[in-house]
């Protein structure tokens, strides 16, 4: 079955540096990729999809871009801020057979100053 | 504006007790989807449903039941509640349209004595 993988249990690190959060996944099908943020005490919220292969994907200073033939689509960003702090879930749905999407086990975000 | 509202939001139940929680969507999608959430384990699938009358098993169902009356409705019925379903339960809905990304409820807090 489809499924996916996030390495990183927790990640810490300073303000204005670097964010990467891995995430690589199995399907045998055409899938749509996910990162989802939730903070504190909030229902996670979509930030970003993609279903193309090699093409990069931006929203709210976050990008991934979905490489196919490592099957992964890691979540960067080129400096943290203090209000990026929070859980983030990567998560694949199935098209082909309109699957229910699954998760990763997520990756818990702390920036500090 | 699109919206997923579980109800209760806070939950004690007695071990061996019935407990219903419930979900409604005003999106019009056909696609809703039970999670729990687990530090280290991230939103596991219990329950999905494609409309109004299927409901069908997630990765882990055992303990759970679900029910969709309506393509509003859906709701995870713990006929027996113990102590190991202690956790958050979030509820979403999706469908093609949108890719199936899931778009959350705000969650349900269950505490099983």
């Amino acid at each position: 079955g489809d499924s996916v993988t996030q390495t990183e249990g927790l990640v810490t690190l300073t303000e204005g540096l670097p964010v990467m959060l891995n995430c690589t996944y199995q399907t045998a099908y055409s899938t749509f990729l996910f990162w989802y943020v939730q903070h504190l005490n909030e229902a996670p919220k979509l930030l970003l999809k993609s279903s193309t292969d090699n093409k990069r994907t931006e929203h709210q200073g976050f990008h991934a871009t979905l490489h196919k033939s490592s099957s992964s689509f890691h979540l960067q960003k080129s400096s943290a801020q203090l209000s990026d702090s929070a859980l983030y879930y990567c998560a694949l749905s199935d098209t082909d057979n309109n699957n229910a999407p699954r998760f990763g086990a997520g990756t818990k975000l702390t920036v500090k100053p | 504006e699109a919206a997923v509202t579980q109800s209760p939001r806070n939950k004690v139940a007695v071990t061996g007790g019935k407990v219903t929680l419930s979900c409604n969507q005003t999106n019009n999608h056909n696609n809703m989807y039970w999670y729990r959430q687990d530090t280290g384990h991230g939103l596991r699938l219990i329950h999905y449903s494609y409309g109004a009358g299927s409901t069908e098993k997630g990765d882990i169902p055992d303990g759970y039941k679900a029910s969709r009356p309506s393509q509003e409705n859906f709701s995870l019925i713990l006929e027996l509640a113990t102590p190991s379903q202690t956790s958050v339960y979030f509820c979403a809905s999706g469908d093609q349209i949108n890719n199936q990304a899931p778009l959350f409820g705000e969650g349900t807090r269950l505490s099983v004595l």
